[in-house]
């Protein structure tokens, strides 16, 4: 079936540093690839995306390129701010008689300043 | 700039109550869906439509129902609710006609605790 398996966390960081998270999925078809980031007490907002292989999604210093030969979309950040500390979601969407989006269970990053 | 709009907050529930989860958007899409949150799990599809009068169901559907009968609405009943019914609600809408890489919208948020 298709899943999406995302890196356990949580994760804690110092700021500045270099922040990767992996993710891998499991898809029979050709999915698009998403990030998103939820902060406390809100709901998942889109932090980027990608639609076709070695495509690169990009937002605020954020980075994740499509593999298609690794099924993977690691996320990755260079310099980490403390404002970066939130739970991020890796996800597919397929057609597979209509659109659905599949997550992973989440990764929860804290950035101590 | 409403965007997904879910109400109530927070919500506590006695055993075998009955409930029902709002949520709205404004942003005329098609594609409306409920998912739920629970530690470790991510999140989990539990109903979705793709218009009005169209529904179907997700990956954990058991004990919950939903209509649309507008394009606006997408409220998610509980039936006869239970402890394990305890998570995190979020509703989520997209454009239904556009490609698959049109990503979700999502509300904040209904906290449910079932005792």
């Amino acid at each position: 079936g298709n899943s999406v398996t995302q890196m356990e966390g949580p994760v804690t960081l110092s700021e500045e540093a270099f922040l990767t998270i992996n993710c891998t999925y499991t898809a029979t078809g050709y999915p698009s690839l998403f990030w998103y980031v939820q902060y406390p007490g809100e709901g998942l907002q889109l932090l980027l995306k990608a639609t076709k292989a070695d495509d690169k999604g990009s937002n605020k210093g954020f980075e994740a390129t499509y593999r298609k030969e690794t099924t993977s979309f690691h996320l990755e950040k260079g310099s980490v701010q403390v404002s970066d500390s939130a739970v991020y979601f890796c996800a597919l969407t397929l057609n597979t008689g209509g659109f659905k989006t599949i997550f992973g269970a989440g990764t929860r990053l804290f950035v101590k300043a | 700039n409403a965007g997904v709009t879910q109400t109530p907050k927070f919500q506590v529930l006695k055993t075998g109550q009955s409930m029902t989860l709002q949520c709205a958007q404004d942003m005329n899409h098609e594609y409306m869906s409920w998912y739920r949150q629970d530690p470790g799990m991510g999140l989990r599809l539990i109903h979705y439509s793709v218009g009005a009068g169209i529904t179907d169901q997700g990956e954990v559907p058991n004990g919950y129902n939903v209509s649309r009968s507008t394009t606006e609405d997408f409220p998610l009943r509980l039936l006869s609710a239970a402890p394990s019914q305890t998570s995190v609600y979020f509703c989520a809408s997209r454009n239904a006609d556009s490609l698959q890489g049109t990503p979700l919208h999502f509300g904040n948020g209904t906290r449910l605790t079932v005792t």
